[in-house]
């Protein structure tokens, strides 16, 4: 077990609709960092929060977004959803350091499908 | 910008083998490296990790890695390999200071008795 916590855990939805994923980041972390996981695609790197506010931006689609809350929990909105926004959704946390430390601890993971 | 490639896609080995899986990377100064394993349906777990010092690292599991920097490479290792160990394993490169890490593609793992 990680400390990390995503939910939920499988979300069935249909195109159009919009979902919305939770991460909470290990205690302590102030990082929380969203990937994307797909088949074609591999373990993309989405978006990258500290301590409430936007550090890095990855492959992340305009039809998505995100935030990181007061308590560090984060959240990820996906609007509009397409077929191939199926994928697995993982949230990972890790403590920055000065020097930039950097190990990241992974969340179990939101299976996302859109039928 | 930084990059990982992890030329295997599928390695097949026998129960008791010995295994390397293949790791480069592109990264202008000192890079920071990981290995993570997913096994089915779960997240990733890291499985060592190098920032500086001693170029060969222990991790867990029994697994070992070594950094050369002459070859970009950071290749991952186990003496002998346990049918557990079929998994999916991931190298990933990060930036001093830049906390975006990037990851390879992935090796998938299969043990056969």
């Amino acid at each position: 077990d990680s400390g990390v916590t995503q939910t939920p855990k499988h979300l069935i939805t249909a195109t159009g609709q919009r979902v919305t994923l939770r991460c909470s980041p290990r205690s302590g972390d102030l990082s929380v960092y969203w990937y994307q996981q797909s088949l074609d695609q591999g373990l993309q790197f989405l978006i990258h929060y500290y301590n409430g506010e936007e550090r890095a931006k990855g492959n992340i689609l305009e039809r998505f977004s995100a935030q990181q809350f007061p308590d560090l929990h984060s959240e990820l909105n996906l609007s509009s959803l397409e077929l191939g926004d199926s994928a697995l959704y993982f949230c990972a946390s890790s403590v920055d350091l000065a020097g930039g430390l950097n190990e990241q601890f992974f969340g179990p993971g939101t299976r996302l499908t859109v039928l | 910008a930084q990059s990982v490639t992890q030329p295997d896609i599928h390695i097949t080995v026998s129960e008791g083998a010995s295994l390397e899986l293949r790791c480069n990377y592109s990264y202008g100064a000192t890079p920071y490296l990981f290995w993570y394993v997913q096994s089915p349906g779960q997240g990733l777990q890291l499985l060592l990790k190098y920032f500086s010092g001693d170029t060969l690292v222990q991790g867990i599991k029994g697994f070992e890695a070594e950094f050369k920097r002459s070859q970009s490479s950071f290749n991952l290792r186990k003496p002998s390999v346990h049918w557990s160990d079929a998994a999916e394993y991931f190298c990933a490169v990060g930036a001093r200071g830049n906390q975006k890490v990037t990851f390879g593609t992935g090796t998938k793992l299969q043990v056969i008795p």
